[in-house]
Order: structure tokens, then sequence, then C-alpha cells
């Protein structure tokens, strides 16, 4: 079974500045994929950036970049020069093993919330 | 604008009732699913089709029952609901081994 923990309910940042949000996976799959999507009021999961468990180089897209940690079993989502439109709920997932199509298992998310 | 539309975008209904959510995709993807994200909980997977068949049931009600008439078309009918299915509904699609495409859900209130 996967497992997917995200230790921080909610988090502020000042506008500008950098910031991390936390992920830790639990799986026995040697094969597994993480994504990061965020969830504004709107409803919608907008995708943000994948990880491969294979990917030598830690994933980047824009201002996101994902820490991988596969030893310490952490894919830790940074988001660099955070903006006003950045607050939202941001969830990690992912898809291990060869199951049948894209199966996620989500965490329980993390509401970024910037300050001006 | 995911690619993936999903209607009705909000819905109340009464416990007696029954309706349907649409969930369209023109992705050309062949896997389509139907998500649960109650409050204070994960997303919870329900359903999965691939290629119109379905491959996956999460030990859904049966009052929550899932069509796949082609490749581009998800449906949810729902009946006899309780209140404590009130939640967002998220219809995705993806291909194999790729990125996971959601709509935007829609908001159920079951009263």
């Amino acid at each position: 079974a996967q497992k997917i923990t995200q230790t921080q309910p909610g988090m502020f940042v000042q506008e500008k500045e950098a910031v991390t949000l936390d992920c830790t996976y639990d799986t026995s799959d040697p094969s597994y994929g993480l994504f990061w999507y965020k969830q504004p009021s709107s409803g919608e999961m907008i995708f943000l950036i994948y990880q491969g468990s294979y990917d030598q180089q830690n994933a980047t897209e824009g201002r996101y970049s994902l820490n991988f940690q596969k030893a310490r079993k952490s894919a830790n989502l940074v988001i660099s020069a955070s903006q006003l439109g950045d607050s939202a709920m941001y969830f990690c997932a992912m898809r291990a093993g060869d199951n049948a199509g894209n199966m996620l298992t989500f965490g329980g998310g993390t509401r970024l919330m910037v300050k001006p | 604008e995911t690619g993936v539309t999903q209607t009705p975008r909000h819905l109340v209904m009464g416990m007696t009732n029954k309706k349907s959510l649409k969930c369209e995709q023109h992705l050309g993807h062949n896997a389509m699913y139907w998500y649960k994200q109650s409050a204070k909980k994960p997303l919870e997977l329900m359903f999965v089709y691939n290629f119109k068949e379905q491959t996956e049931n999460n030990s859904v009600p049966s009052r929550f029952s899932p069509e796949c008439p082609n490749s581009s078309h998800l449906f949810l009918h729902l009946h006899t609901l309780q209140p404590e299915d009130s939640a967002l509904y998220l219809c995705a699609s993806s291909q194999p081994d790729r990125q996971t495409f959601f709509g935007q859900g829609t908001r159920l209130t079951v009263v």
C-alpha cells in the first residue's frame, strides 16, 4: 500500500519569499512517480511538477522545484518568489507500482497563504 | 482550461433524488477516473475506467453508479444519497505513465 503524508496543514509566506511544502511518502514499489498539484478555491486540481523515482536530478518547472531525497522518502515542493496568486491548497500525490492506469494516492494537503 | 470539463459545477439534491454528473475530455486519453474530496480528508479514488472498461471500484456504495459510454465521456449516476456524500467530485483523465489532468469538479450538497 502507498501512503503520502503532508504534515503542514497551513503555512504563511511573505510575498516574494521562497517557501517549502513538506511531503513524505511510503511505498514498497521500486518504481513510482511523485506529483504536486495546486487547488485554488475554484476546485480545479492544477498539475505543477513531477518526479520519477529513477530520475537523477530534481525536477524544476519555472518557480517550482522538487527537493527529492529518496533515502528519506521525501519530495518537498519549493516555490520561489511567492506571489499572491500562489495562495491555494497544495497536494502531494504518488503513483506507484504496475497498477492499472495512473491511480494516484494523495496526501491531506497544505493550505498556503501568501501575505502582501 | 485543462481539457477536462465537468458539469454541473454545483448541485444540490435531496436524498430521494436521482441526478448525474458528467465529465468530458477530448485529450485522447484512454483512462478516466472519479475522485471524491470530502472536507478534511484526502482525495479518495472511486472508480477507474481504462478503454471504457471499469478496472477499479474502490469499495464505493452502490448508490454511486458510474458509466463510461466511450473513451471521452464519463458519468456518475447518483441516487438515494446521504448527507455525508456531500463533497467535491473530481473527474480526471490520463494516458498510461503520463500526467493526470483534472476537471474543475462538481460541488455536491445533499440535503
